[in-house]
Order: structure tokens, then C-alpha cells, then sequence
């Protein structure tokens, strides 16, 4: 199975600030790529997929992520986030099952 | 839709009990799967039933987890006997099939070990 690495354990921004977090797994092949979001006292819910085509996809809530098939990367970006972003996010990568990387809570100042 | 469902959502037991989860996926759902997440990291695969045959249990702990699907729609997550190490939230998500489609997430339960 994959081995998926999220870069930052704790992002801390400010309102209107950007974001970008950062994931890569660990080996090539046909792939099938995931951002989940959980904010408080929520489930996890999915922000956006990447199956094939344009590897800059769009999401819910303004999130967007590109795929760097080269870099096995797939890293999230919002250019200005909200209080309501505060949340952790979690990188999932798919071949045969669905591995996941730690996460990353962020934290959002008003 | 109603989404994936969960019970209990707490439990608090001491090791050497036993426990049970309840899971009820998204109606017409052929797979489902239940994930085990530790504090601080991200939800690990335990097993996937593709309706009520087991597709992958290669990281279930089969000396004390056990899990069923009967009928290929509702399924139960037992552990017994439960240790520290085993506490967790333990989520339960079902898609329209296998392989790489979406899956769709329960609130979880968590579970306390004392």
C-alpha cells in the first residue's frame, strides 16, 4: 500500500491569508487522489478527487489542488481562507485501497 | 441522502472487555469498509466487505477484532478482548463499489480504553 506524507502537522493563518498543503506518496502508477476535510465535530467528508484528466482540479469551497505525476505530489491550495476553513485536512492516495497521511490541522485567526 | 451511519458514537470500556460498533452505509452501497484512527494520525484500513464478502482484512488483528456483513448491507465491528492500545475512533465508510470511487464517510465511534 501507499505511503502518504503530509508536510505540515499544524498550520496556523490568518483571515485572507493563502494556503497550501503539501502531500506525497511513495510510488508511482495509476493512482486515484483525495483531499478530505474534517471540520469540528464533523465526519470526514471529501474536498476533492483527482482521477485523470486535468491534473489541476477544483473543489467545494474554493479549495483547488494540482497533481505533479513527476513529484507524486498532490498538494492542496486555497489563496484566502476563512475562519469557517478551520478544519484538519487529510491526503488520501488510492491503488488498490485507500491509504491516508496523518493530516493537518489548520487553524484559522480571525 | 441519508449518509453513513454509526452507533454508539462514545464507549468507554475497561481492557479485557468486549465491544461491538454498528455501521449502516448509504442505501445501495456494495462496499464498505471500516477504518481504525488512532490520535493523531491519519484512518487505517481495518476491512473491506464487498457486500457480504471480505475483500481485504490484511490489517485487521484477527486474534481480537472480528467483523461481519451479513445480508451485504449492515455490518458489526466487534473487538474482544479490547486492550489500551485498541483506543481509537473507529469509522465506518461505504461506496457504490471497490476499487478507487468515492467513499463516504460515518461520524464514528469513539472508544475509550481504561
Amino acid at each position: 500500500a501507499q505511503s502518504v506524507s503530509q508536510h505540515n502537522h499544524h498550520v496556523i493563518l490568518s483571515e485572507a491569508a493563502s494556503l497550501e498543503l503539501g502531500c506525497n506518496y511513495s510510488y508511482g502508477g495509476t493512482v486515484n487522489l483525495f483531499w478530505y476535510v474534517q471540520y469540528p465535530g464533523q465526519h470526514l467528508q471529501l474536498l476533492l478527487k483527482y482521477f485523470s484528466g486535468d491534473p489541476l482540479v477544483k473543489g467545494i469551497k474554493g479549495f483547488e489542488a494540482e497533481f505533479i505525476k513527476s513529484k507524486f505530489s498532490f498538494n492542496l491550495r486555497k489563496p484566502s481562507v476563512q475562519w469557517s476553513d478551520t478544519a484538519e485536512y487529510f491526503c488520501a492516495v488510492n491503488d488498490y485501497k485507500l491509504s491516508f497521511g496523518a493530516g493537518t490541522t489548520v487553524t484559522v485567526r480571525a | 441522502e441519508a449518509g453513513v451511519a454509526q452507533s454508539p458514537r462514545y464507549k468507554i470500556i475497561e481492557k479485557r472487555q468486549s465491544v461491538a460498533f454498528w455501521c449502516n452505509p448509504i442505501s445501495g452501497h456494495a462496499t464498505l469498509y471500516w477504518y481504525q484512527q488512532i490520535l493523531g494520525q491519519g484512518p487505517k484500513l481495518l476491512i473491506q466487505f464487498q457486500n457480504n464478502g471480505v475483500v481485504d482484512d490484511s490489517q485487521l488483528p484477527k486474534d481480537r477484532f472480528s467483523a461481519e456483513r451479513l445480508k451485504g448491507v449492515d455490518s458489526t465491528l466487534k473487538i474482544q478482548p479490547a486492550k489500551l492500545e485498541d483506543s481509537a475512533v473507529y469509522l465506518c465508510a461505504s461506496s457504490e463499489r471497490g476499487d478507487s470511487y468515492e467513499q463516504y464517510f460515518g461520524p464514528g465511534t469513539r472508544l475509550t480504553v481504561t
